[in-house]
């Protein structure tokens, strides 16, 4: 198994709703990372979690509040977002958080009207 | 961290052709990534070169390395309306994760 599930795929919700990103794999990788990313831009990075803790948080809104349950899953918690926050929005895994390739899921289109 | 560099931003050939892609970056990596997107999904992974290493082949992909000049070039040969995409180089640098250039958009007419 080599893919990276992310649900749900899109997404519209409201600016005072509450919602969660979800993303699994189950390649025994240790490192898991949440990306944005807008229309024809790259993809920024937001977190990076090693093995189950939250190692990177690049100055992201606290509107927007990772978790990671254990090693197989990590959610991204939504609540009070602004219009700008609609992208896409990516998880992607890797072996170990250094030095390794990164499997990338299909990404969360997210709304916010 | 420090981003890549790709150019050109967006490329146009003929299906048949070779496609040439370059990335540019500023300080030393580890390695060096190459991945594909579609349509605004997500990304795949194409092919890492590590920074001892100057050149990388998978199918119809060849990569280069140059550390000297701190440049990569991905090359598709013979191109198909799939290579379709937009591709970006990854830099993997010390022990920090990886950060994405902007990207070069091909088009491949059929």
């Amino acid at each position: 198994d080599t893919e990276v599930t992310q649900t749900p795929k899109h997404l519209v919700m409201g600016m005072t709703n509450k919602k969660s990103l979800k993303c699994e794999q189950h390649m025994g990788h240790r490192a898991m990372y949440w990306y944005k990313q807008k229309a024809k831009k790259p993809p920024e990075l937001m977190f990076v979690y090693s093995y189950e803790k939250l190692s990177i948080n690049e100055s992201v809104p606290s509107r927007f509040s990772p978790e990671c349950p254990n090693s197989s899953l990590l959610n991204l918690h939504l609540h009070a977002l602004q219009p700008e926050d609609s992208a896409l929005y990516l998880c992607a895994s890797s072996l170990f958080r250094e030095q390794a390739e990164a499997f990338f899921g299909q990404g969360t289109r997210l709304t916010v009207v | 961290s420090q981003q890549g560099e790709e150019d050109p931003q967006a490329l146009s050939i003929q299906e048949g052709e070779n496609a040439t892609m370059n990335c540019s970056y500023k300080t030393s990596i580890n390695n060096l990534q190459w991945y594909r997107q579609n349509s605004g999904r997500g990304l795949v992974h194409l092919i890492l070169i590590r920074s001892n290493e100057r050149e990388k082949h998978s199918g119809r992909l060849r990569v280069t390395l140059d550390t000297s000049k701190k440049s990569s070039s991905l090359l598709i040969t013979a191109s198909r309306a799939a290579d379709t995409a937009s591709y970006f180089c990854a830099l993997n640098s010390g022990n920090t994760p990886l950060v994405f250039g902007k990207g070069t958009r091909l088009s491949v007419i059929a």
